[in-house]
């Protein structure tokens, strides 16, 4: 069984511009989340989508914005790009399912590294 | 809300001694609590979670952990630390506040194993 994919695994842009970023979760996970990870922030929810809705979202101001197709895959988009955007963002797929064995349970694919100028 | 607390940000232990990674939360209700671990340059790997049962979980790669309900912590242990265990160590706690699977990180502890 495949693992989570993200692509691209590493980007550098500059101030201003934008980036979006892919990731395919495991085959038969409706759920994915993404986490922005830097040295100082830790590990930061950004938002989950469950069959293309957005079911939760994290503490981040709306430059921040994903969706979700009905293949499962999702994309995030952040736009007007902040040095401080530099970061590990990592997807996590799961299924989704509240209360089966594998509640909780996250999946997470390698990461997109990206690098702000 | 839910939080989880790793009060340590490094561990160091020789080769073949038991370790031992500490973390402790704050929930309401009953925690669905994990364990991830992270080496250099890739994502999350899950090692075990406790939800209910038993207030001792065994993991992968011999990882195990010890759910205690009045001290409310989940610490990470292993019999005998290996030089490849080195990695960074995060404990989790799922939030239940609605139905989701948003899972709520500790700052990671990093665990250096010399040989």
């Amino acid at each position: 069984k495949a693992g989570v994919t993200q692509t691209p695994r590493y980007l550098i842009k500059t101030r201003g511009q934008q980036v979006t970023l892919s990731c395919s979760p495991i085959s038969g996970h409706r759920s994915v989340s993404w986490y922005q990870q830097t040295p100082g922030q830790g590990l930061q929810f950004l938002f989950e989508y469950f069959s293309e809705t957005q079911r939760n979202k994290g503490n981040f101001p709306g430059r921040f914005s994903g969706r979700q197709f009905s293949n499962s895959r999702s994309e995030m988009n952040v736009s007007t790009l902040e040095l401080g955007d530099s970061a590990l963002y990592l997807c996590a797929s799961s299924t989704g399912l509240a209360g089966g064995p594998g509640t909780g349970e996250l999946f997470f694919g390698e990461g997109s590294r990206l690098t702000v100028l | 809300a839910q939080s989880v607390a790793q009060p340590e940000d490094q561990v160091n232990v020789a080769e073949g001694n038991p370790l031992t990674v500490k973390c402790t939360y704050s929930v309401s209700g009953n925690p669905y609590l994990f364990w991830y671990v992270q080496y250099p340059n890739r994502g999350l790997q899950f090692l075990l979670k406790y939800i209910t049962g038993d207030n001792l979980v065994k993991g992968s790669y011999g990882f195990e952990a010890e759910f205690n309900k009045s001290q409310t912590s989940f610490h990470l242990k292993k019999p005998s630390a290996l030089v490849s265990d080195s990695a960074l160590y995060f404990c989790a706690v799922r939030e239940r506040e609605r139905n989701t699977d948003k899972l709520i990180f500790g700052t990671g502890t990093r665990l250096q194993v010399f040989p």
